[in-house]
């Protein structure tokens, strides 16, 4: 049972356009969506977080649009430069036991800029 | 700062031998975690703490054991290894009370069972 899917298994980009990143989940009980950035042979890193009470946040060339009806949020990133070229998963974040949060990861995406 | 930081990063295993995989944060993280990551799969959660003393389960813990005596360290243990546990492993670490779950990994440890 995925709750959090990212259906493109990659996507290529030309260096200056938009990169635009899809992820859809299933538990409406997330409070929290985050998306992590990931070159090989590296662990993942955090890059930017929207709250389930917000439709948009915005980190410099990043901004993160949410759509609770849909389910659905997208990672934009303009422009694109050739060092974003990484694996990028969605996560979503929801209440556990024990007072912790759980992530659940999607699948991930490998962007690719093309100069 | 070191952040979070794991050995080995690569292990080639037999199938049946027992490894541990360290995880040490000097971040002074209360909640700590262990990730799997496979081809198409994402990163799965396999056991977490809350803090020393405390563990937990993942969505994939069968075939791990955890423990958690000291608030930087949280070892994985694979007692008896199998191909299927073939993966590259995270260990992850946040403060509890941060808001919206980020977590900080470490740079990963791959692990071939043969």
């Amino acid at each position: 049972d995925q709750q959090v899917k990212q259906n493109s298994p990659s996507l290529s980009v030309q260096e200056g356009r938009i990169s635009i990143l899809n992820c859809d989940y299933t538990n409406s009980m997330f409070d929290y969506f985050l998306w992590y950035k990931k070159y090989p042979a590296e662990g993942p890193t955090f890059l930017i977080s929207i709250s389930s009470i917000k439709d948009k946040n915005e980190d410099g060339r990043f901004t993160v649009f949410l759509n609770k009806s849909a389910k659905h949020l997208s990672l934009h990133i303009v422009p694109s430069q050739p060092g974003d070229s990484a694996v990028y998963f969605c996560a979503a974040s929801a209440r556990w036991s024990q007072g912790a949060q759980k992530l659940v990861f999607g699948q991930g995406t490998r962007l690719t800029i093309n100069p | 700062n070191a952040g979070v930081t794991q050995t080995p990063k690569f292990q080639v295993l037999k199938t049946g031998q027992s490894m541990t995989l360290q995880c040490a944060q000097d971040m002074n993280h209360e909640y700590m975690s262990w990730y799997r990551q496979d081809p198409g799969m994402g990163l799965r959660l396999i056991h977490y703490s809350v803090g020393a003393g405390i563990t937990d389960q993942g969505e994939v813990p069968n075939g791990y054991n955890v423990s958690r005596s000291t608030t930087e360290d949280f070892p994985l243990r694979l007692l008896s290894a199998a191909p299927s546990q073939t993966s590259v492993y995270f260990c992850a670490s946040r403060l509890l009370a941060a808001v919206g779950g980020e977590l900080f990994f470490g740079e990963g440890s791959r692990l071939t069972v043969l």
